[in-house]
């Protein structure tokens, strides 16, 4: 079964601080890779996404990080918010249109 | 513009009854997939369907199944409700088929007793 290994399983960072959540891969027919941020009571919104062929993209706080050869990606939150305080899913999708989700980091931002 | 819209945001269900969920796309969206989660698995992705046709389907039983209208709206049915079925259930809409840009409704709370 594909994978996606998601880290940490909750996180807690001070206000202005950084946030890093990391995901690994097993499957190197992935080639796209989207971020979701849920509220409780919602359900998950696009953040963020990358492909494989560039190794970092930026939207205004948050970035992702690529390492193909790794097989890793990660995300982080710049000058976190307590408003950032929520789940994040990273996901990847592979060219065959299959999607797996990591198991999701829940994130506080301590005020 | 509308979000994606799902009914009913609960739902209490026993053992061996069945249950139909729908789901409102975005207007203008063709697609439509749906998603399961839960506190131990996380999401996992059920099935698509675009054009009123199932596109793709995950790793689920077969009591799980779906349909499109064609008017793009979609509906989930659960058939011989087990314990172990009680979760979030998620659809997203999108314009076309695949995955890169998906708008998820509040979900439809499922508790099997």
């Amino acid at each position: 079964q594909q994978q996606v290994k998601q880290s940490p399983q909750s996180l807690i960072v001070q206000k202005g601080g950084i946030s890093i959540i990391n995901c690994a891969y097993e499957n190197t027919a992935f080639d796209y890779f989207p971020w979701y941020q849920q509220f409780p009571g919602k359900g998950p919104a696009l953040l963020i996404a990358i492909r494989p062929d560039v190794s970092e993209k930026k939207e205004g706080r948050f970035t992702i990080s690529f390492n193909k050869s790794a097989k890793q990606f990660s995300l982080h939150i710049m000058d976190s918010q307590p408003g950032d305080s929520a789940t994040y899913f990273c996901a990847a999708i592979s060219r065959d249109d299959k999607i797996i989700f990591g198991k999701g980091t829940r994130l506080h931002i301590l005020p | 513009k509308a979000g994606v819209t799902q009914t009913p945001r609960y739902l209490i269900k026993t053992r061996g009854q069945q249950v139909t969920l729908s789901c409102s796309p975005i207007s203008g969206h063709r697609s439509v997939s749906w998603y399961q989660q839960t506190p131990g698995q996380g999401l996992q992705f059920l099935f698509e369907y675009f054009s009123e046709t199932q596109r793709n389907k995950g790793n689920f039983p077969g009591r799980f199944s779906g349909r499109q209208f064609s008017n793009s709206r979609s509906e989930m049915n659960v058939s011989t409700l087990e314990l172990g079925d009680s979760a979030l259930y998620l659809c997203a809409s999108s314009l076309m088929t695949g995955y890169e840009k998906l708008f998820f409704g509040s979900g439809t709370q499922l508790s099997v007793l």
